[in-house]
């Protein structure tokens, strides 16, 4: 079966410190890949998305990078953090049978203080 | 520009009183409306997906239908379990498979 996993949980960063986010998928291959942000009662904004290896789609300028270095591996990164970027971080697939939509992973709840 | 506006944004109601959400949507080429649920602190999870107009989905005390403009997400006899924020969204034409949420409707029932 496909599972989603995403780490760290929690982070609590200094301005200007860098980040880095991993999410991988296993049990699935060549799946498209995403990366959203949740502000504090605010619905989810899509920041990238991947169709495959090395293919990187930005849907807002900002303060972030992604990429994707493997086939099920996806990796959210900041060099210097600014206080604006704390949120709530979610990565998710989408399944081979559409009818799903996303499946998401647990989230990182960012912090930069 | 594809958009997705819920309604309300927070709705309290007594265990047992049912209610709707609203999602009201504008997409180029509609190829899913999703409905999911997310607990605080956790991913949004899957509840539904609606593809065409007059199309219902029904799932213990929820029912999710689909009209050319919007979709409602109706509880019935709602139960505290029930609390939780719902989250619409659309998926439009394109092989990215990018979903455009909704901002959510928080929903508390109260026992």
């Amino acid at each position: 079966s496909q599972t989603i996993h995403q780490w760290p949980a929690t982070l609590v960063q200094p301005v200007g410190s860098p980040l880095s986010l991993e999410c991988t998928v296993e049990g699935t291959s060549n799946p498209n890949l995403y990366w959203y942000r949740q502000a504090a009662g605010r619905g989810l904004q899509l920041l990238f998305y991947s169709v495959g290896i090395g293919q990187i789609s930005s849907e807002v300028p900002q303060n972030l990078s992604a990429s994707r270095p493997q086939d099920r591996q996806f990796i959210l990164s900041s060099k210097k953090l600014l206080l604006s970027d704390s949120g709530f971080y979610l990565c998710a697939w989408r399944r081979d049978r559409a009818h799903y939509g996303y499946t998401f992973g647990s989230g990182t709840r960012l912090t930069v203080v | 520009e594809d958009q997705v506006t819920q309604s309300p944004e927070a709705l309290r109601l007594q265990e047992g009183e049912s209610s709707s959400l609203n999602c009201s949507y504008t997409v180029s080429g509609l190829r899913g409306l999703f409905w999911y649920r997310q607990d605080p602190g956790k991913g949004p999870e899957f509840l539904f997906t609606l593809y065409s107009a007059g199309e219902e989905k029904e799932k213990e005390r929820l029912k999710a239908t689909l009209t050319k403009k919007e979709s409602f997400l109706h509880i019935t006899a709602p139960k505290p379990e029930d609390s939780a924020t719902y989250l619409c969204a659309v998926q439009g034409s394109g092989n990215t498979g990018k979903l455009i949420f909704g901002q959510g409707t928080t929903l508390q029932v109260k026992p």
